[in-house]
């Protein structure tokens, strides 16, 4: 049973390019998470989804940042425009339907964004 | 919002010997807390949890403390090993939140000296 699965583990960008992010979460989760994390620092949340849905994007950035989790196919989070203070590691994390008893969020390995 | 935050940002801890770090919240109404280990390069593990109407819970060689008075949260690791050397997130899920969000500290650096 595969993990929550991100790419690339490794993104290198120019500033003003664009930057995806790819995330398939666990298998049966239906919720998926998007975290932000610099150096030295805790995970900051970004944004929530469903299927077809944004939950809560509170802590997304409100200009070039989105995020979609279609029917079919994995979670993206996209980054326009990358500025250098967009240099972070991005960790997807997912859960089962529902609000879990136990609330755990399973995450991936990250992807690392440089932007030169 | 929730904020959580941590006392000690690096521990250094002598093989053999148990660590503890800790971790206070700002949010009465979070009704759940994890611990995460994260090693270098790596996304964050689940350790163990605790639900807020609990005040101990024991998992195999780790133990989490809740004291909700002071809003305090504690990870207890006994007899340290070179590979609990990783950093250490504690994480609160707000209550009333639409899902599964977690809150996360800043993290606290566990070095275990051979």
């Amino acid at each position: 049973n595969a993990g929550v699965m991100q790419n690339p583990r490794h993104l290198v960008r120019r500033r003003g390019q664009e930057a995806r992010l790819r995330c398939s979460p666990m298998k049966g989760h239906s919720h998926v998470y998007w975290y932000r994390q610099l150096p030295e620092e805790g995970l900051k949340f970004m944004v929530y989804l469903q299927k077809e849905n944004i939950i809560d994007e509170s802590g997304m950035p409100k200009e070039r940042f989105s995020a979609e989790f279609p029917k079919e196919g994995p979670s993206i989070l996209r980054i326009q425009q990358v500025v250098r203070g967009d240099s972070a590691a991005y960790f997807c994390a997912s859960s089962p339907p529902g609000l879990a008893l136990a609330g755990e969020l399973f995450f991936g390995e990250g992807s690392r964004l440089t932007v030169l | 919002g929730e904020s959580v935050g941590l006392h000690l940002p690096t521990l250094s801890v002598q093989e053999g010997d148990n660590s503890i770090i800790n971790c206070a919240y700002s949010n009465s109404a979070s009704d759940y807390f994890i611990w995460y280990k994260q090693e270098s390069g790596k996304g964050p593990q689940f350790i163990i949890d605790i639900r807020s109407n609990m005040d101990k819970r024991q998992g195999q060689r780790v133990t989490v403390l809740l004291n909700k008075t002071v809003k305090h949260l504690s990870l207890q690791i006994a007899a340290t090993q070179p590979g609990d050397s990783a950093v250490y997130f504690c994480a609160g899920r707000e209550k009333y939140n639409a899902g599964n969000m977690l809150t996360f500290g800043g993290g606290t650096r566990l070095m275990v000296k051979p």
